[in-house]
């Protein structure tokens, strides 16, 4: 089944203990990114990856880092999380060809810092 | 950069009614969705309408991309329904940025038995 799989899908931490939500997909999509949801503002992109070693930053990423290594996978690094870091995130890929803009999300991670 | 605006941002229904949902958005796009966030989180593409008119079962989706709206119908509603629905566009500059979507607030919809 063509998915995009997130882990862990539900976590609570503790400020400044660092962690890694994964993000992998089995479509050989090029483009994958990363979204937060919080209440009244929708879903934000973080980062985006246009192609393996090619990432760049979205309109939240302050707190972040990510890699592309290999092309399934897009992780999430929480160098040291903070309690404005607790939302729902949301990884997402698609193919470069299509001209339809047309993503593919995972499940959500819900975070929680404390 | 661009704005996306959905209406009403709470409704509460009765089973079997019909509601319609509005997405305002402030400059010309390429793409518009319609999602639906179950309660469990997870995000459901509902239509891919960048212009005209589309129908899946109970529900239907219209956009007036020279106005800069979109409305989602949802008739006969039932419990599932309920959950938050999101409206989200891009635009062509978006497609080297990962095809960046921007999203409405949502419209968290409750239907009550």
């Amino acid at each position: 089944e063509a998915q995009v799989t997130q882990n862990p899908r539900y976590l609570i931490t503790v400020t400044g203990k660092k962690l890694t939500v994964t993000c992998s997909q089995n479509m050989n999509h090029e483009y994958m990114s990363w979204y937060r949801q919080d209440p009244g503002l929708g879903l934000r992109q973080i980062y985006y990856s246009m192609n393996v070693e090619v990432t760049d930053k979205g309109d939240v990423p302050e707190g972040y880092k990510v890699s592309r290594k290999e092309k399934r996978n897009f992780p999430l690094i929480l160098e040291s999380p903070s309690p404005n870091q607790t939302s729902l995130y949301f990884c997402a890929s698609r193919p470069a060809s299509t001209g339809r803009n047309v993503l593919t999300f995972g499940a959500g991670s819900r975070l929680t810092v404390l | 950069g661009i704005q996306v605006e959905q209406s009403p941002p709470d409704l509460i229904l009765q089973e079997g009614a019909n509601s319609t949902l509005r997405c305002n958005f402030s400059d010309s796009v390429n793409n518009l969705q319609w999602f639906h966030q179950n309660p469990w989180g997870q995000l459901i593409n509902l239509f891919y309408i960048p212009s005209g008119t589309k129908q899946n079962g109970r529900l239907s989706a219209t956009t007036v991309a020279t106005e800069r709206y979109s409305l989602l119908y949802i008739s006969s509603s039932q419990t599932t329904d309920s959950g938050v629905y999101f409206c989200a566009v891009t635009q062509s500059l978006f497609y080297n940025q990962g095809g960046k979507l921007i999203f409405g607030q949502g419209t968290e919809l409750s239907v009550k038995p």
